[in-house]
């Protein structure tokens, strides 16, 4: 079955360092891959997404591309702040169910 | 727009106790869905109402039941509530078809049973 692989966390950085939260996929045919995004003490929201190979999605300053060659959809932000601290889901969407899939997420925490 | 939203925020039940968690949406949208969120296991889908009139279990759906009682509204029933079900519950909602995989989540209700 579908399934999505996110590295684990927590990821701690200093602010305005480079952030890399890696995700890859397992799906049949062609699935829209999705990042959401988790503040404390509310619901995910999605952050971006992309629908087929080589489409970069991009949001708020973070961006992911689709890589169809490696399966993965790595969320990437080039300097990150205090409040980008919150957990992130990669999810990916395929087949007739239209239930996403989504990864367990990892949480990033931002220091200043 | 309000979104989505759930009442009530926080809940603390006894065992045994039953009670009704509510959802409603104001975008439209066709399909609802109930998730559970507990630490180291993500999300995982309780029940889903892909359409107005339609419910269907996901990947966890013992001990719950849920009614679609118009297109706005959607909500989660615990008859006799377990410590296994305490837990941070969203619903979402979204669009039919391939946009279903958009979804849009409520803040949650953090639900503690003792």
């Amino acid at each position: 079955g579908d399934s999505v692989t996110q590295m684990e966390g927590p990821v701690t950085l200093s602010e305005e360092a480079c952030l890399t939260i890696n995700c890859t996929y397992t799906a049949t045919g062609y699935p829209s891959l999705f990042w959401y995004v988790q503040y404390p003490g509310e619901g995910l929201q999605l952050l971006l997404k992309a629908t087929k190979a080589d489409d970069k999605g991009s949001n708020k300053g973070f961006e992911a591309t689709y890589r169809k060659e490696t399966t993965s959809f790595h969320l990437e932000k080039g300097s990150v702040q205090v409040s980008d601290s919150a957990v992130y889901f990669c999810a990916l969407g395929a087949g007739g169910s239209y239930i996403p899939t989504f990864g367990r997420g990892t949480s990033l925490i931002v220091h200043p | 727009n309000a979104g989505v939203t759930q009442t009530p925020k926080f809940q603390v039940l006894k065992t045994g106790q039953s009670m009704t968690l509510q959802c409603a949406q104001d975008m439209n949208h066709n399909s609802m869905y109930w998730y559970r969120q507990d630490p180291g296991m993500g999300l995982r889908l309780i029940y889903y109402s892909a359409s107005e009139g339609t419910t269907d279990k996901g990947e966890v759906p013992n001990g719950y039941n849920v009614s679609r009682l118009n297109k706005r509204e959607f909500s989660l029933r615990l008859e006799s509530a377990a410590p296994s079900q305490t837990s941070v519950y969203f619903c979402a909602s979204s669009e039919s078809g391939s946009e279903a995989y958009e979804q849009y989540f409520g803040p949650g209700t953090r639900l503690t049973v003792t």
